[in-house]
């Protein structure tokens, strides 16, 4: 069975500093893919970063980019140069890339940026 | 190009109402999920619909619920007598061809509540 954990259900960081936030699965599927997606307080889901289960170079899409690795399984999201609109939930999702393709989500890290 | 369209974004029901949330695809898209948010957890997927056909409708209560995506027009989840513990955040979201497309387009979500 496919598990995403985010153990870490509040963070804090200072404006401008990076921060990482933490994502564990655990699939028996070779080929799969990592996603993060941000929710703010207004409710939606806003997609981040992918990073396919074959790529060899982590993903990076400007402030944001992942720490994948592998062997341990963990797909972290560092967000650098942290704004005060990047206070949300951050949620790790994984999707196999076979049977229905259906996301799995973790339960969330609820980021605050201080000023 | 417009998002992915979901109504109502809020829906009151009384218990033992029925409640119908409407989720439009994309444009060119034809495949759709549907996933459940109860407060503060992540997205639990319910199921996964293509034209006219359910693929899988693993993550759907046994009782109360189903989906459609009719060949015109768009995709429904539906709830029948509804009750307190179907509060929740509603969304769906769609793919271009669900096998091959890594990403999943999310729509705002429907927030339930039943009083």
């Amino acid at each position: 069975a496919q598990k995403i954990t985010q153990t870490q259900p509040g963070m804090f960081v200072q404006e401008k500093e990076a921060v990482t936030l933490d994502c564990t699965y655990d699939t028996s599927d070779p080929s799969y893919g990592l996603f993060w997606y941000k929710q703010p307080s207004s409710g939606e889901m806003i997609f981040l970063i992918y990073q396919g289960s074959y790529d060899q170079q982590n993903a990076t899409e400007g402030r944001y980019s992942l720490n994948f690795q592998k062997a341990r399984k963990s797909a972290n999201l560092v967000i650098s140069a942290s704004q005060l609109g990047d206070s949300a939930m951050y949620f790790c999702a994984m999707r196999a890339n076979s049977g229905t393709y259906k996301y799995i989500f973790g339960t969330g890290t609820r980021l605050k940026v201080l000023a | 190009n417009a998002g992915v369209m979901q109504n109502p974004r809020h829906l009151v029901r009384r218990r033992g109402q029925e409640a119908r949330l409407r989720c439009s695809p994309m444009k060119g898209h034809s495949h759709v999920y549907w996933y459940r948010q109860l407060p503060e957890e992540g997205l639990k997927f319910m199921v996964y619909l293509q034209k006219e056909n359910i693929i899988d409708e693993s993550g759907m209560p046994k009782e109360r619920f189903s989906a459609e995506f009719p060949k015109e027009g768009p995709s429904i989840l539906r709830i029948q007598q509804v009750v307190r513990g179907d509060s929740a955040a509603y969304f769906c979201a769609s793919s271009p061809t669900g096998a091959s497309s890594y990403e999943q387009y999310f729509g705002p979500g429907t927030r339930l509540t039943v009083t």
